[in-house]
């Protein structure tokens, strides 16, 4: 079956950078792209970008053009999203995802808590 | 950046009570819509997709309409489990979500 694997809660200072870990099994890794949504606490969802794991190729939300970084490693099916320049804005929960047997978000990693404070 | 604006932002039900949601894009999405529903501190969970198909193992009381700019969303009979919030996302360029709906029993 389709599991999406998180790293661990992560509290960091403002100005640091943070890298979250996704590592996909039960599938083909190259097979699907792979989106991070971040969701602030009592917030909305936010799209943050995607990644194809086979090219690695990425796109990311405007917003964040320039402080995100998504990769992958398809030697241990893994990829990463780091987010730089870390402001308080940025805590949030923060999930990869990707498409299940239809075009929706099908298959959503448990989320990883990252933590901006001083 | 396409926009969703989804209303309203929150309601208050019966357990029975027909309850409708909708989304509106800033521009023509065709039916790239879909529809999620997240429970507190639990991902998202994928209902709808193509704007009214409904995804494998999604109770029937649960549909989708609309096209162009328009949708709609509608729990045909609320129950207690369905309390919970629900998104519309957009995926004709990249991924916009909607604001979201949360809903209580009244």
């Amino acid at each position: 079956q389709v599991q999406l694997v998180q790293s661990g809660a992560e509290v960091k200072k403002p100005g640091a950078s943070v890298k979250v870990s996704c590592k996909a099994s039960g599938y083909t890794f190259t097979s699907y792209y792979m989106h991070w949504v971040r969701q602030a606490p009592g917030q909305g969802l936010e799209w943050m970008g995607i990644i194809n794991p086979s090219g690695g190729s990425t796109s990311y939300a405007q917003k964040l053009q320039g402080r995100v970084t998504m990769t992958r490693d398809t030697s241990t099916s893994t990829v990463y999203m780091e987010l730089s320049s870390l402001r308080s804005e940025d805590t949030a929960v923060y999930y990869c995802a990707r498409k299940g047997q239809a075009v929706g978000l099908g298959y959503w990693g448990q989320g990883t808590l990252v933590t901006v404070s001083s | 950046d396409i926009q969703m604006t989804q209303s309203p932002s929150s309601l208050s039900a019966s357990v029975g009570d027909r309850v409708t949601i909708t989304c509106q894009a800033s521009q023509d999405i065709s039916n790239y819509l879909n529809w999620y529903q997240q429970k507190p501190g639990k991902a998202p969970k994928l209902l709808i997709y193509d704007a009214s198909n409904l995804e494998t193992g999604v109770p029937s009381r649960f549909s989708g309409s609309g096209s162009g700019t328009d949708f709609t969303f509608t729990i045909s009979s609320l129950q207690p489990e369905d309390i919970a919030t629900y998104y519309c996302q957009q995926y004709d360029n990249h991924l916009t979500f909607g604001g979201g709906t949360k809903v209580e029993i009244k």
